[in-house]
């Protein structure tokens, strides 16, 4: 069964370095997405992308993050700067679009210290 | 602004009894809802989804879900729980009328936790 993959399983980073989280979603899907976990909270939307553009993003994707689509199979979220209260699970999900489910990786986890 | 809620924190249930997990939810306009399920150090599994029509919803791994727009609700279910089903369980809604606008808003998660 096709799925989504993410890497790295775990990064650790210092405060102010700059991030990039990879995933490579289902190869038929259309729609990309990133959300994140804090620990202990709830699954929260950050952004999604579809047709090489962000298509709707939350007040949390500031200036500091983006989005690439850099090839045909990966997508990737990069945080610019980070801080310590980015320190989260990141999960990447796709979809085939129309009203299907989204399908999520198993996560990131970003530790910033 | 949509929102979900799940008012339990965790449910225990011994196993082979039948389990319920609630969601309600707040939305302009009809809901698209989904199910979740997380196990530990895992990414979200999708279980079951409503979209329209039968309000019963048949999923993955025996679980259902009734929709009840009255109520605004979207109750998880299972006739008989397994130990193996111990995990976070989200619910999750999106507009139905935002065709361009596909975000999910989670609730906030149920631990359920099936004793045997």
């Amino acid at each position: 069964e096709p799925e989504v993959t993410q890497t790295p399983s775990h990064q650790v980073t210092q405060m102010g370095q700059e991030v990039i989280l990879r995933c490579v979603p289902i190869s038929n899907h259309l729609y990309f997405y990133w959300y994140r976990q804090i620990l202990g909270q709830k699954v929260e939307f950050l952004v999604s992308f579809y047709n090489n553009e962000i298509s709707e993003k939350s007040e949390i994707f500031d200036d500091q993050f983006s989005v690439e689509r850099p090839d045909g199979s990966n997508f990737t979220l990069k945080i610019r700067s980070t801080k310590l209260e980015d320190s989260a699970m990141y999960f990447c999900a796709s979809s085939d679009g129309g009203i299907n489910e989204q399908f999520f990786g198993p996560g990131t986890r970003l530790t910033v210290l | 602004a949509q929102s979900v809620a799940q008012p339990e924190d965790q449910v225990n249930v011994a196993e082979g009894n039948p389990l319920t997990v609630k969601c309600t939810y707040s939305v302009s306009g009809n809901p698209y809802l989904f199910w979740y399920v997380q196990y530990p150090n895992r990414g979200l599994q999708f279980l079951l989804k409503y979209i329209t029509g039968d309000n019963l919803v048949k999923g993955s791994y025996g679980f259902e879900a009734e929709f009840n727009k009255s109520q605004t609700s979207f109750h998880l279910k299972k006739p008989s729980a397994l130990v193996s089903d111990s995990a976070l369980y989200f619910c999750a809604v999106r507009r139905r009328m935002d065709t361009g606008r596909r975000a999910l808003t989670f609730g906030s998660g149920t631990r359920l936790q099936v004793q045997p």
